[in-house]
């Protein structure tokens, strides 16, 4: 069974804090996505990767980067953590076909 | 205009009934088409897909594409309380074969 996975199911970090979550699939897909979901706000894209050490900006990546230096694994890092940055984080992979995504189990981040 | 649109809900289907779930979108050249359900503090799970126009029928679920009307909706027959939960409609735009745009999700309810 194909799997994607984040490192932390729940995570609480102080305000300031360099903050890294990892994410790795195991179904050898090029293409990997870092979302965070919000109450009423839906699922919002912050950074995706197409290839090895390749990345794009999504809607909302102010205050975050990402580092892709193996196929499997993709690592998003808020470079100084605060408090809006608290969230449910949604890592996801998939094929460069018309299929769907494989997400993650979720990492839910509090900064306090 | 949203990229894609769902109505929030929440949607209250007694047990037993057709749920039927609506989305639109908005970027006629669109490839594919998604339909994830989503239990609360979970991870999103694909449970179908479809790129033809017409129906596609996976067991209680089906879905049904008009891409003249731009229009997606899911069917789920015999609706079970474990049913209940956010379906998020999904589509990935002609310009990407990797990108999938999210609705906000619909909330179904289930009553007994």
């Amino acid at each position: 069974d194909v799997k994607v996975t984040q490192s932390s199911r729940y995570l609480v970090k102080r305000t300031g804090e360099k903050v890294f979550l990892e994410c790795v699939q195991d179904m050898d897909h090029e293409n990997m996505f870092w979302y965070r979901q919000d109450p009423g706000l839906g699922l919002r894209l912050i950074y995706f990767s197409y290839d090895v050490k390749m990345k794009e900006k999504g809607d909302i990546p102010e205050g975050y980067s990402v580092s892709r230096e193996k196929k499997e694994r993709f690592s998003l890092i808020l470079e100084s953590a605060s408090t809006n940055q608290t969230s449910m984080y949604l890592c996801a992979s998939k094929d460069s076909t018309f299929y769907g995504y494989t997400f993650g189990s979720g990492t839910r981040l509090t900064v306090v | 205009q949203k990229e894609v649109e769902q109505n929030s809900g929440p949607l209250s289907v007694p047990e037993g009934a057709i749920a039927s779930l609506n989305c639109t979108y908005s970027d006629r050249g669109s490839q594919s088409f998604f339909w994830y359900r989503q239990y609360s503090g979970k991870s999103p799970e694909l449970i179908m897909f479809i790129y033809s126009n017409g129906d596609k029928e996976d067991g209680r679920f089906t879905a049904q594409l008009n891409k003249a009307s731009q229009y997606v909706s899911l069917l789920i027959r015999d609706s079970q309380p474990s049913d209940s939960a956010t379906y998020l409609c999904a589509v990935s735009p002609y310009s990407s074969a990797s990108k999938i745009i999210f609705g906000s999700g619909t909330r179904l309810s289930i009553r007994p």
